[in-house]
């Protein structure tokens, strides 16, 4: 089945540690996206990339980085940078003729 | 950037009553998209919009793209409890080139319905 998987689905990071989500899809879509959602929030883009080897920040992209390697993948770090890191991180696709697809999400708690 | 004001933010029904909710922008978008999230899980594509004036349903759920294209509602009839969770609009702005993967988000309405 075509779609958008991330993992894992609940994390914890330490104080000052770096932490990846994981974002892969399968639907051959050329965009991928992160968003970041805090509790009864609307999603907040952080970073997006439009084709391989390229991406662009999205408005709170601060203590954050991504790459975008092969087409399917688009991992997020979150850095010890990002201060507040507890939150619901979002993953989602797109291609032009098609809507969003977006995954299952990633609860990230520092503790 | 490109601004959607979705509303209202929140709401509160009784089961059975129908709720109605809509979007403006400042700007012309191309595509309306409505998502509903549940708690904990990514959102979901109810219904995709494509052509000014369009109405389109899925079940109990009726969705339209305004006339001007700065502006979408959906419409939910007879709620139930499963109903509960968040709705996003989104508008999409060019068919084509790069700016066809930009999708702008509304803030959500999260809806409670009460049995």
């Amino acid at each position: 089945d075509g779609g958008i998987t991330q993992s894992p689905k609940y994390l914890f990071r330490k104080e000052g540690q770096n932490v990846t989500l994981s974002c892969e899809q399968n639907l051959n879509h050329d965009a991928m996206y992160w968003y970041r959602q805090d509790p009864g929030q609307g999603l907040r883009l952080i970073y997006y990339s439009q084709i391989v080897n390229d991406f662009q920040k999205g408005d709170i992209a601060e203590g954050y980085s991504v790459s975008r390697e092969k087409k399917e993948s688009f991992p997020l770090t979150v850095t010890s940078a990002q201060k507040n890191p507890t939150a619901f991180y979002l993953c989602a696709s797109i291609t032009t003729d098609t809507e969003a697809f977006f995954g299952q999400g990633t609860r990230l708690t520092v503790v | 950037g490109q601004q959607l004001n979705q509303s209202p933010q929140s709401m509160f029904i009784q089961e059975g009553e129908d709720v109605s909710m809509n979007c403006t922008s400042s700007s012309i978008f191309n595509t309306w998209l409505w998502y509903k999230q549940d708690p904990g899980e990514g959102p979901v594509l109810l219904i995709a919009l494509y052509k000014a004036g369009e109405l389109t349903s899925n079940g109990r759920l009726t969705a339209q793209f305004g006339i001007t294209r700065k502006d979408s509602f959906l419409n939910i009839s007879a709620s139930i409890p499963s109903d509960v969770g968040i709705y996003f609009c989104a508008g999409r702005g060019s068919y084509s080139g790069a700016g066809s993967y930009q999708l702008t988000f509304g803030k959500g309405t999260k809806l409670s319905v009460i049995p």
